[in-house]
């Protein structure tokens, strides 16, 4: 079974540009949550999909936003990017039902210099 | 507001001995809990979760949690620790929606980092 991958691995930007990062979940699942890890502030939820539809969202600004294809890939576009942007971004993807675990991709690394 | 908090940034232990990495929970209602590991440069790796049922959880890799509701902890646990455990561990609740019921989402703790010396 193919994990859930996400690309491009590596990227950097300039502040001010946009950027967008994709995740394919695992077969199956129907669900993709993002999460920001940042130096020193653990793992920060971004956006959770399912079914195409944004079921919760992050503290976090309007400029980070995504979504979820009819093939349950997703996006993540953040415009206007601020340096205190850089951190590894990961995907993961589930079943909705019941109290399933997450599973993780590897991660995208923005740095926004 | 679930949360989750694990008061240690690093644990150090000598291969050999057992280890513990302490989480404690702050939810309304009954908790999904996990720990999850994250070795350097990737992604994170399911441990183990606690959903019901008996307090002792066995996970993988020779990890178990205990789950403590009085003390409202679920610290994760192993006999006999390896140099190749070294990593950085996190512990998670499942978030709740706006009337209660459980989310999909998970709420991270910081993260401990394990440190095993040979």
């Amino acid at each position: 079974e193919a994990g859930v991958t996400q690309s491009p691995t590596h990227l950097i930007k300039t502040r001010g540009q946009q950027v967008t990062l994709r995740c394919s979940p695992i077969s199956g699942h129907t669900s993709v949550y993002w999460y920001q890890q940042a130096l020193g502030l653990g793992l920060q939820f971004l956006l959770w999909y399912d079914e195409g539809e944004e079921r919760n969202r992050g503290n976090f600004p309007p400029r980070f936003s995504g979504r979820q294809f009819p093939n349950y890939s997703s996006e993540l576009n953040v415009n206007a990017l601020e340096l205190e942007d850089s951190a590894l971004y990961l995907c993961a993807s589930s079943l909705l039902q019941g109290a399933m675990a997450l599973h993780f991709g590897n991660g995208t690394r923005l740095t926004v210099t | 507001a679930q949360s989750v908090a694990q008061p240690e940034d690093q644990v150090n232990v000598a291969e050999g001995n057992p280890l513990t990495v302490k989480c404690t929970y702050s939810v309304s209602g009954n908790p999904y809990l996990f720990w999850y590991v994250q070795y350097p440069n990737r992604g994170l790796q399911f441990l183990l979760k606690y959903i019901t049922g008996d307090n002792l959880v066995k996970g993988s890799y020779g990890f178990e949690a205990e789950f403590n509701k009085s003390q409202t902890s679920f610290h994760l646990k192993k006999p006999s620790a390896l140099v190749s455990d070294s990593a950085l561990y996190f512990c998670a609740v499942r978030d709740v929606g706006r009337y209660g019921g459980s989310q999909g989402n998970l709420i991270f703790g910081k993260g401990t980092k394990l440190s095993v010396k040979p």
